[in-house]
């Protein structure tokens, strides 16, 4: 049981360059997160999706897009990375009381 | 707005010695309250959650829903306790983090 998979796991990117993060469940949950984590920050929403079909906005979605492909996955785009996009991504899944967590894609611009 | 405070970036304590990690939220509704926990090389997970009222790995964590606070405490730490924790509170599907506090456990 894979439970919450992301990817990919470390990416290098230059500034104004496009890249989509992947992630994928398999516990038949329906809601879906992306979280940035910054040192002295924590771990900041991005972009949340109750249930397939549905996204909303977090603390942070600017310069972000995202797509809920169905139940399973749940995708995060950036269409002209800048170097404040540097950061470690998180991608969670809710089940009954707990979120899961990714494993995490460090990503830095350049 | 809807904020979480961890006052302590980094706390450092002996091994046997008590540790508590302070959290206070201000949210609106009745928030659900959590502490999640990420040991090196590990992915963030759940370690406790306010209205299982259980202990997890010794560590314990009293609601004061009066001073909004969610303060977690281990009476005698542990080596393998070195980590950073996260208070999180919840409404609905949205659980915000506050920025965590890395705590390191000295033989």
């Amino acid at each position: 049981n894979a439970g919450v998979t992301q990817t990919p796991k470390f990416q290098v990117l230059k500034t104004g360059q496009s890249m989509t993060l992947q992630c994928a469940q398999d516990m038949n949950h329906n809601s879906m997160y992306w979280y940035r984590q910054d040192p002295g920050m924590g771990l900041r929403l991005i972009y949340y999706s109750a249930s397939e079909g549905t996204t909303d906005k977090g603390e942070v979605p600017n310069g972000y897009n995202v797509s809920r492909l169905n139940k399973r996955e749940f995708s995060l785009r950036l269409e002209s990375a800048a170097p404040s996009q540097t950061s470690v991504y998180f991608c969670a899944s809710k089940g009954p009381g707990e979120l899961f967590f990714g494993e995490g894609s460090r990503l830095t611009v350049l | 707005a809807q904020r979480v405070t961890q006052p302590e970036k980094l706390l450092s304590v002996f091994k046997g010695a008590p540790v508590e990690l302070k959290c206070n939220y201000s949210y609106s509704g009745s928030p659900e309250l959590f502490w999640y926990v990420q040991y090196s090389r590990q992915r963030l997970q759940l370690l406790l959650r306010h209205i299982s009222r259980e202990s997890i790995k010794g560590f314990t964590a009293d609601l004061n829903k009066g001073e909004t606070s969610f303060h977690l405490k281990k009476p005698f730490a542990q080596e393998e306790d070195s980590a950073m924790y996260y208070c999180a509170p919840s409404n609905d599907y949205k659980l915000s983090f506050g920025a965590g506090t890395t705590v390191t456990v000295r033989a």
